[in-house]
């Protein structure tokens, strides 16, 4: 299984962006990179996932490494509500057919700094 | 409004007083999931369920039960609770278990279990 690394902290100033990295270079062909986030216990949520190319939506940007053994997740205009711990995760399948095991590391806790 | 619903969001019980975590999720999501996070250990997965009937052990399933009778519900069954279940629960779903789909997980809000 592909594993990611990730720095245990950040810090970011409120209106800049913030750019988290995660190196998953053990990543196979057909494995996506995804991003959660979990602020404070709340349920992780979705932020954006992608497979080689840079992906974008209204939450952030990710950018993959040509390659894609690593990626930056870019919160464009980081506010304190993007205060939280973010995951980076590669979706992997076991050895049984649909076998989802979908394995969360420690993340980076990122603050947003006033 | 699309969600997966947990209850209850907390819950303080003794050790072998048996307990049900119910989840429920209103999108028609085929794959559903328990998670425990514990700190330093991140979220670590105890079941899931591919579909209605179909069910399988995660990476952390000794201690409890799940059953998938309806394909909304996901309830997490602790039959005789210890208090190394004392943890944060998550329950999550997927529109589609297979993995190529690209499909998201989307959580509940978490169950707070003590056991003593």
């Amino acid at each position: 299984d592909a594993k990611t690394t990730q720095p245990p902290s950040m810090d970011c100033a409120e209106g800049r962006a913030a750019n988290l990295p995660c190196n998953h270079s053990t990543i196979s062909g057909n494995e996506y990179v995804y991003w959660y986030r979990q602020i404070h216990s709340q349920g992780p949520q979705y932020i954006i996932h992608g497979l080689k190319n840079n992906e974008t939506n209204e939450m952030a940007s990710l950018i993959i490494t040509e390659d894609r053994k690593s990626s930056t997740l870019i919160l464009p205009h980081a506010t304190l509500r993007d205060t939280a711990v973010y995951y980076c995760i590669v979706r992997v399948a076991g050895s049984n057919f649909g076998n989802e095991k979908l394995t969360f590391g420690t993340g980076t806790r990122l603050t947003i700094i006033p | 409004e699309a969600q997966v619903t947990q209850n209850p969001r907390y819950l303080i019980t003794v050790t072998g007083k048996k307990l049900t975590v119910t989840c429920s999720q209103n999108m028609n999501h085929e794959y559903m999931s328990w998670y425990r996070q514990d700190p330093g250990l991140g979220l670590r997965q105890i079941y899931y369920s591919m579909n209605v009937e179909v069910t399988d052990k995660g990476d952390v399933p000794e201690g409890y039960k799940v059953s998938r009778k309806e394909k909304r519900n996901f309830p997490l069954i602790l039959e005789s609770p210890s208090p190394n279940q004392t943890s944060l629960y998550f329950c999550a779903s997927s529109l589609s278990s297979e993995w190529r789909t690209n499909s998201p997980l989307h959580f509940g809000n978490g169950t707070r279990l003590t056991v003593t």
